[in-house]
């Protein structure tokens, strides 16, 4: 099956620095990517939707100039959290689609974000 | 996309089937049902889909209703392994929606 990684699988950072977490489709092209969210003891909330060579596609409520994407290759996504302050410690899940119909949603493992 | 219910949580003992039902009751014609899981902090791990027919692969069947308001995941054989949370999804046909997430059900198998 498709492989999704992502890097670091933890990160803890100073308040007030940047982080970046790294998203990578292995084994297959992905031209759509996306961005999730997961606050302790809750669901996956969608943060971004990223398409290969364009802007970022924010959900209501995520702020674009902190959480800056870049999709850049079909086969590398990054999510960089600017400025991070403790409010942002969460997990972060990363997801890969191919083109074409049909092609399905394919997780990673997740990047656990501390910040202190 | 349509949206689901399920419960809470469940208990199951470890060896015994787990029936986890979802109801999606406002479900359109071209939508599929499918089911993943999220092990504690880990990814989320597709289990299996189906639009009308029931479905059956290595890891669970997927019974779906015949009026598709409802379905039922069932894994034949529960393990500790299998203790996560599973979330029903309803979306559209094709591979462009994108996968949103309700609460899901926390299933906690039993030894």
């Amino acid at each position: 099956g498709a492989v999704v990684s992502q890097h670091p699988s933890r990160v803890i950072c100073k308040s007030g620095t940047s982080v970046k977490i790294e998203c990578r489709s292995l084994d297959f092209q992905a031209t759509t990517m996306f961005w999730y969210r997961q606050f302790p003891k809750q669901s996956l909330m969608l943060m971004a939707t990223s398409n290969e060579g364009s802007k970022a596609t924010y959900e209501q409520g995520v702020e674009k100039d902190k959480f800056l994407i870049n999709h850049a290759s079909l086969t590398l996504s990054t999510l960089t959290v600017t400025s991070a302050h403790p409010e942002d410690s969460s997990f972060y899940i990363c997801s890969a689609r191919g083109g074409g119909d049909g092609y399905e949603q394919y997780f990673g493992p997740g990047t656990r974000l501390t910040v202190t | 996309d349509a949206k689901t219910t399920q419960p809470t949580s469940m208990d199951c003992a470890e060896g015994r089937a787990a029936n986890l039902p979802c109801n999606h009751s406002t479900i359109s014609g071209n939508e599929y049902v499918y089911w993943y899981r999220q092990i504690h902090s880990q990814g989320p791990q597709y289990i299996i889909h189906g639009l009308k027919n029931n479905e059956t692969n290595e890891m669970a069947s997927l019974i779906i209703t015949e009026d598709r308001k409802s379905s039922t995941l069932i894994l034949p054989h529960a393990t500790l392994r299998d203790t996560a949370v599973y979330y029903c999804i309803v979306r559209a046909a094709g591979g462009y929606q994108k996968v949103t997430f309700g609460t899901g059900t926390k299933l906690q198998v039993i030894p």
